[in-house]
């Protein structure tokens, strides 16, 4: 089945910096990256997604990256807040979907 | 439209007894999936149901049981629990848009076994 690695485990930036934050899947087949922000004592939130026939998608301060052939996707935010301090989850999909470990993200004031 | 909703949200059991996590959606989706949450292994899918009337197994399903009770509604069982089913538990619902998917998530139910 589907493999997701996530790198790295835990984050920490100074607000106003840049974050990002790397995932790897092993599956070619799969179609469907989103990203999820799950803030303490929370259900995960759907922040951003890209589909595998785009590259690049941008929301704000938010971006993502997909490159197929490497099998590799990235969640880029910048001017980071202290409001972004989550933990942030990448997921690849063909019928179900597989996540990462997670990401612990502290922006740091 | 609230969206996933999931009851209890926090839950003490011993060791061998039984109970059940109910989860609903409003949002008229097909599929509704069960995960556990654990530190350092992000969200493992337990069992699915793609729709009403059908479920699967996900990952993990050893000592769980689901019954997709009608379009809404997909709970989640423990007939004897134990201390390793100590986690967090997500349920979810999903759309599918074109070829690709799009999945919510409910806002857990923390559960303790002794």
């Amino acid at each position: 089945g589907e493999n997701v690695e996530q790198h790295p485990s835990t984050l920490s930036v100074q607000e106003g910096d840049s974050a990002v934050i790397k995932c790897t899947y092993s599956d070619s087949a799969s179609n469907y990256f989103p990203w999820y922000k799950q803030e303490l004592g929370k259900g995960p939130q759907l922040i951003i997604d890209i589909r595998s026939n785009v590259g690049e998608k941008k929301d704000q301060r938010i971006a993502v990256t997909l490159n197929k052939t490497a099998k590799h996707f990235s969640l880029h935010i910048t001017e980071t807040q202290p409001e972004d301090s989550a933990v942030y989850f990448c997921a690849a999909t063909i019928n179900d979907m597989r996540f990462g470990a997670g990401t612990r993200l502290t922006v740091k004031p | 439209n609230a969206g996933v909703t999931q009851t209890p949200k926090f839950q003490v059991l011993k060791t061998g007894q039984s109970m059940t996590l109910q989860c609903a959606q409003d949002m008229n989706h097909n599929s509704m999936y069960w995960y556990r949450q654990d530190p350092g292994m992000g969200l493992r899918l337990i069992y699915y149901s793609a729709s009403e009337g059908t479920t699967d197994k996900g990952e993990v399903p050893n000592g769980y049981n689901v019954s997709r009770l009608n379009k809404r509604e997909f709970s989640l069982r423990l007939e004897s629990a134990a201390p390793s089913q100590t986690s967090v538990y997500f349920c979810a619902s999903r759309v599918r848009t074109g070829t690709t998917y799009e999945q919510y998530f409910g806002p857990g139910t923390r559960l303790t076994v002794t």
